[in-house]
């Protein structure tokens, strides 16, 4: 089945303690993006990566890192969480052709106490 | 630079009234057009878009859209509301570049009452 896998669905951490949250997808797609979702704002985009090991700022980067080693994988890696990225992250791809028909995970709800 | 603006955050219609949620964007080149929507508990799935060329398009569940350009409008609509459509729905636009995908509206909560 195609789809794009995020890990975990829930976490709960500390201020400060560096946390990684995976995102793999299983349909050879070369675009992947980071979103952010909160309340009354919509979707926002973190990172967005073209291909492996090409990867650009989207509109709020700070606080965050991405990586491209691996077509399938685009972890998103928060080094010293802070309770504002308390939030509700997807992760998504899409294929060359159609880049806006972006294929979602299924969300992590992260909790930085 | 885009914007998105969705009118309305909450909208609650009756099962078998029309559903019309509202969008208005802004963008300094031609368009493309997105309407998302959003289950509980579960990622976006693209409902329809507009590129080029008719502008009206229909997508999955019965639900269309209108590209007006004069009024950079973009609202979606159906005829008679299901249950099964509340959900969260968002309207995004992209440049066409591909570069940033997509720039996304606050969101529409929909509520069907029985």
């Amino acid at each position: 089945e195609a789809q794009v896998t995020q890990n975990p669905r829930y976490l709960i951490t500390v201020t400060g303690k560096k946390l990684t949250v995976t995102c793999s997808q299983n349909m050879n797609h070369e675009y992947m993006s980071w979103y952010r979702q909160d309340p009354g704002l919509g979707l926002r985009q973190i990172y967005y990566s073209m291909n492996v090991e090409v990867t650009d700022k989207g509109d709020v980067p700070e606080g965050y890192k991405v990586s491209r080693k691996e077509k399938r994988n685009f972890p998103l890696i928060l080094e010293s969480p802070s309770p504002n990225q308390t939030s509700l992250y997807f992760c998504a791809s899409s294929p060359p052709q159609g880049r806006e028909k972006l294929f979602f995970g299924s969300g992590t709800q992260l909790s930085v106490l | 630079a885009q914007s998105v603006t969705q009118l309305g955050s909450h909208v609650s219609v009756s099962e078998g009234a029309l559903v019309l949620l509202r969008c208005n964007y802004s963008s300094s080149v031609p368009p493309y057009l997105f309407w998302y929507v959003q289950y509980p508990n579960q990622g976006l799935q693209l409902l329809l878009k507009y590129t080029t060329g008719a502008t009206l398009v229909k997508g999955i569940n019965g639900f269309e859209a209108e590209f007006k350009k004069s009024e950079t409008s973009f609202h979606l609509t159906k005829p008679s509301a299901h249950m099964s459509d509340a959900a969260e729905y968002f309207c995004a636009v992209s440049d066409g570049t591909g570069r940033r995908a997509l720039t996304f509206g606050s969101g529409t909560r929909l509520q069907v009452q029985p």
